[in-house]
């Protein structure tokens, strides 16, 4: 079993509609939550992240954690089409140690908004 | 600020040569990642470093891997004598010390390693 599960899509929505990207992981351990955001053949760049369990808003997404089911969540309001990118659910145990930029990641969703 | 730069940006090797992929991390930043993305695949820790240091390996491969981040220059990802497996997406990372604790890590565009 993976640590971090991620179901890869390919996910495809129309423009406007809200997106749901969820994961799930099986370390207790873990502490921090992260998505990331990856366009095609680029890096990685981060989304936003949180600290145990919790909602967390940025404009137009919402991230959220449930640490008692090991499950996050990511939500995207209005979804454009410079949303579509791959979406790559993250997490790290906390910081200390050997454990710094430590991440683990899901697989990944493939998003893809059309006009 | 310049970001990550990694490079070759593109490599392709015959089966047994050597690859080696460099990194020059963003200004101010002492921590550098490697990490690997295989086809289909997420992406893959494979080491830490600082500065002269190896923090740690965990995920590298037990042979043929090496990596260094010399007091001076970029990281380097050494693979000797590849094989058709270790064709991928190479990316490297890095951030300050003060993020760390927040999984931020700034990546680069990644080297893509094809082996023939």
């Amino acid at each position: 079993q993976k640590e971090v599960e991620q179901d890869p899509g390919p996910l495809s929505v129309p423009e406007g509609a809200i997106v749901s990207l969820n994961c799930t992981y099986s370390n207790s351990a873990f502490q921090y939550f992260m998505w990331y955001r990856q366009y095609s053949r680029k890096g990685p760049e981060l989304l936003m992240y949180t600290y145990s369990s919790g909602n967390k808003e940025d404009g137009r997404f919402t991230a959220q954690v449930d640490k008692s089911s090991k499950y996050i969540s990511l939500f995207i309001r209005d979804s454009q089409p410079s949303d579509s990118a791959t979406y790559l659910c993250a997490t790290m145990i906390a910081a200390g140690g050997t454990s710094y930029g430590k991440l683990t990641f899901g697989q990944g969703t493939i998003l893809t908004v059309h006009p | 600020n310049a970001g990550v730069m990694q490079n070759p940006r593109h490599l392709v090797r015959r089966r047994g040569q050597e690859a080696r992929l460099r990194c020059s991390p963003m200004k101010g930043h002492s921590h550098v990642y490697w990490y690997r993305q295989l086809p289909e695949e997420g992406l893959k820790f494979m080491v830490y470093l600082q500065k002269e240091n190896i923090i740690d390996e965990s995920g590298m491969p037990k042979e043929r891997f090496s990596a260094e981040f010399p007091k001076e220059g970029p990281s380097i990802l050494r693979i000797q004598q590849v094989v058709r497996g270790d064709s991928a997406a190479y990316f490297c990372a890095s951030s300050p010390p003060g993020l760390v604790n927040t999984g931020e890590l700034f990546f680069g565009e990644g080297s893509r390693l094809t082996v023939l």
